[in-house]
């Protein structure tokens, strides 16, 4: 089965600190895709990045850093000098490639971040 | 270019009562999904829709969920009757579709949503 963890359920940090949001997956497929999303109070989901299980190598965009190690089933996120508009729920997500499986997302629960000025 | 279009975006109704929600997807976007999200929840797939096919509803609950994608673009997700437990932010999502064999793009299209309050 698959499954995705993220155990911080809300975060506060003041304005211009980092922030690491951690996400646990488990999956049985040995090719998968893992994503994160940002979803603002307005409601709507923002795509944020997508990895493949084939690639480890970490990524940075901007403020945004991506942290994806196979060995300990993790996709971590950190955010760089956060911002207020930074403040959102943040979610991991899980899909695989295979079958029907292609594009069904399996989110976490998400973790809210508040950024205070 | 426009995003997914959601309707209506707030919905109140008494328990028992039907409610319809429309999605009008990405132009040109094949794939197209129905989430459900409880409150402290991330979304759970309850549909998707290549074209005009239902390609997995393994989690629509179909004694009361129905949803249509006539002619392979926009979608309704009716739910009849509703009950106090489907409270919850109903959201349209889609995508390309597949660009080859194995490659997911995954990267999903969301609407602002359809929050349902059942009383």
């Amino acid at each position: 089965a698959q499954k995705v963890t993220q155990a911080q359920t809300e975060i506060s940090v003041v304005e211009k600190e980092d922030v690491t949001l951690d996400c646990v997956y488990e999956t049985r497929d040995t090719t998968y895709y893992l994503f994160w999303y940002k979803q603002p109070p307005s409601g709507e989901l923002v795509f944020l990045i997508r990895r493949n299980s084939f690639d480890e190598q970490n990524e940075i965009s901007g403020r945004y850093s991506w942290n994806f190690q196979k060995s300990t089933s993790s996709f971590n996120f950190t955010i760089t000098a956060s911002q207020v508009v930074d403040s959102a729920v943040y979610f991991c997500a899980l899909s695989g490639n295979y079958g029907g499986s292609q594009g069904n997302l399996i989110f976490g629960k998400g973790t809210k971040l508040s950024v205070k000025p | 270019e426009a995003g997914v279009v959601q309707s209506p975006r707030y919905k109140i109704i008494e328990k028992k009562q039907p409610v319809a929600f429309w999605c009008n997807p990405i132009s040109g976007h094949n794939t197209l999904y129905w989430y459900r999200q409880n409150l402290g929840q991330g979304p759970e797939l309850l549909i998707r829709y290549e074209n005009e096919e239902a390609v997995d509803d393994s989690q629509l609950p179909k004694d009361r969920f129905s949803a249509e994608r006539l002619k392979g673009v926009d979608s309704t997700l009716k739910i009849q009757p509703a009950e106090l437990g489907d409270s919850a932010v109903y959201l349209c999502a889609s995508s390309p579709g597949w660009r080859g064999a194995g490659e997911n793009t995954g990267e999903l299209f969301f609407g602002e949503g359809s929050r349902l309050t059942v009383l």
